[in-house]
């Protein structure tokens, strides 16, 4: 079935600091992937779509200057939390979607800002 | 797409069935059912989905109401490690892959 893998799968930095995870499809070319955030306790909520070769979608309440969307190619995006800041700290996951399956979801990257 | 209504948390026992209920009492006539389930620390895991028909995988059963209104997620034999969240999604199904999840109900399996 389709992979999407995550990395990394947990991070830790310093307040101020930027963090890049990565998403890839392993086995499939995603024009469209989606990046959620998970705070302790709670469902996941959509930030963003991510649309291979042009500007990423934002959900209402997400700050697109601070959560950087790049879509460069057909198996990988990847989100950079810029300053991130100890509320930052979160539980971040994407996923993608082979055509004619349904909706893979990568291991998840633990954020920890400091 | 469709709200959808699941209890907060139920237990079950190792070895014995445990039947998941999802309410979506509005769901529009091409809307599907999906169930995920997330276990701690994990990406969300798709386990299966359906419109109208009873399904089955090897994860799962889903059974789902002739009105449509309810469905039920059945794991037949639970164990450990299907302690998780399990998320009833209703939506058209498309190729967006776009989720919108709820709550979830919190299964944990007891030995």
């Amino acid at each position: 079935g389709a992979v999407v893998s995550q990395h990394p799968s947990w991070v830790i930095c310093k307040s101020g600091t930027s963090v890049k995870i990565e998403c890839r499809s392993l086995d499939f070319q995603a024009t469209t992937m989606f990046w959620y955030r998970q705070f302790p306790k709670q469902s996941l909520m959509l930030m963003a779509t991510s649309n291979e070769g042009s500007k990423a979608t934002y959900e209402q309440g997400v700050e697109k200057d601070k959560f950087l969307i790049n879509h460069a190619s057909l198996t990988l995006s990847t989100l950079t939390v810029t300053s991130a800041h100890p509320e930052d700290s979160s539980f971040y996951i994407c996923s993608a979607g082979d055509r004619g399956t349904e909706a893979f979801f990568g291991q998840g990257t633990r954020l920890t800002v400091v | 797409d469709a709200k959808t209504t699941q209890p907060t948390s139920m237990d079950c026992a190792e070895g014995r069935a445990a039947n998941l209920p999802c309410n979506h009492s509005t769901i529009s006539g091409n809307e599907y059912v999906y169930w995920y389930r997330q276990i701690h620390s994990q990406g969300p895991q798709y386990i299966i989905h359906g419109l109208k028909n009873n399904e089955t995988n090897e994860m799962a059963s889903l059974i789902i109401t002739e009105d449509r209104k309810s469905s039920t997620l059945i794991l037949p034999h639970a164990t450990l490690r299907d302690t998780a969240v399990y998320y009833c999604i209703v939506r058209v199904r498309r190729n967006d892959y776009k989720l919108s999840f709820g709550a979830g109900t919190t299964v944990t399996v007891r030995a």
